[in-house]
């Protein structure tokens, strides 16, 4: 599976979107884009994924770019609770392991 | 509720002395994994169990034994503690294996010291 890049900190004001970006130049075409968040020493959280397309769910959106090279992940109206790191992973349906980074630490500031 | 419950939630041991940390799912997922997290260098897998009797290896598996003899259990045991294995732990499960659906559920992880 491709590795990423991402940020290893960023602020957000309480009610702002969250945009939160990921480099993945290496990404092959059969490979999703996944993110992950975790607060403080708890378990990871699955928060979205996606191919091609952008996505949208209850917890946040996924914008990836036409060449797929990179994509971001937005919180629309980030609060308190948001405060956690993000992990943004790409992965193959061939690959068995699963490489989370360091991620990006998200503070939300009220 | 859906869960993956991780026991113990602490456990300080001394070198040599061994020790399993149990992990159950209630969602009848085939898939799953145990991982290791230190600081810098972010989640790890240890080892992964596509279904009953199947397991493999993971990035950092030296030092762990796992086994997957029924479907909702898949303990990782640790039969000579080392201080190098002072880490937090967290066993995740899924549906799945891959995309497009899997989707990693998480155990609210152990933090185990070795002393």
């Amino acid at each position: 599976d491709a590795k990423t890049t991402q940020p290893p900190s960023m602020d957000c004001a309480e009610g702002r979107a969250a945009n939160l970006p990921c480099n993945h130049s290496t990404i092959s075409g059969n490979e999703y884009v996944y993110w992950y968040r975790q607060i403080h020493s708890q378990g990871p959280q699955y928060i979205i994924h996606g191919l091609k397309n952008n996505e949208t769910n209850e917890m946040a959106s996924l914008i990836i770019t036409e060449d797929r090279k990179s994509s971001t992940l937005i919180l629309p109206h980030a609060t308190l609770r948001d405060t956690a790191v993000y992990y943004c992973i790409v992965r193959a349906n061939t690959g068995n392991q699963f490489y989370f980074g360091t991620g990006t630490s998200l503070t939300v500031i009220p | 509720e859906a869960q993956v419950t991780q026991n113990p939630r602490y456990l300080i041991t001394v070198t040599g002395k061994k020790l399993t940390v149990t992990c159950s799912q209630n969602m009848n997922h085939e898939y799953m994994s145990w991982y290791r997290q230190d600081p810098g260098l972010g989640l790890r897998q240890i080892y992964y169990s596509m279904n009953v009797e199947v397991t493999d290896k993971g990035d950092v598996p030296e030092g762990y034994k796992v086994s997957r003899k029924e479907k909702r259990n898949f303990p990782l045991i640790l039969e000579s503690p080392s201080p190098n294995q002072t880490s937090l732990y967290f066993c995740a499960s899924s549906r799945d294996r891959g995309p497009p659906n899997e989707k990693l559920f998480f155990g609210s992880g152990t933090q185990l010291s070795v002393l």
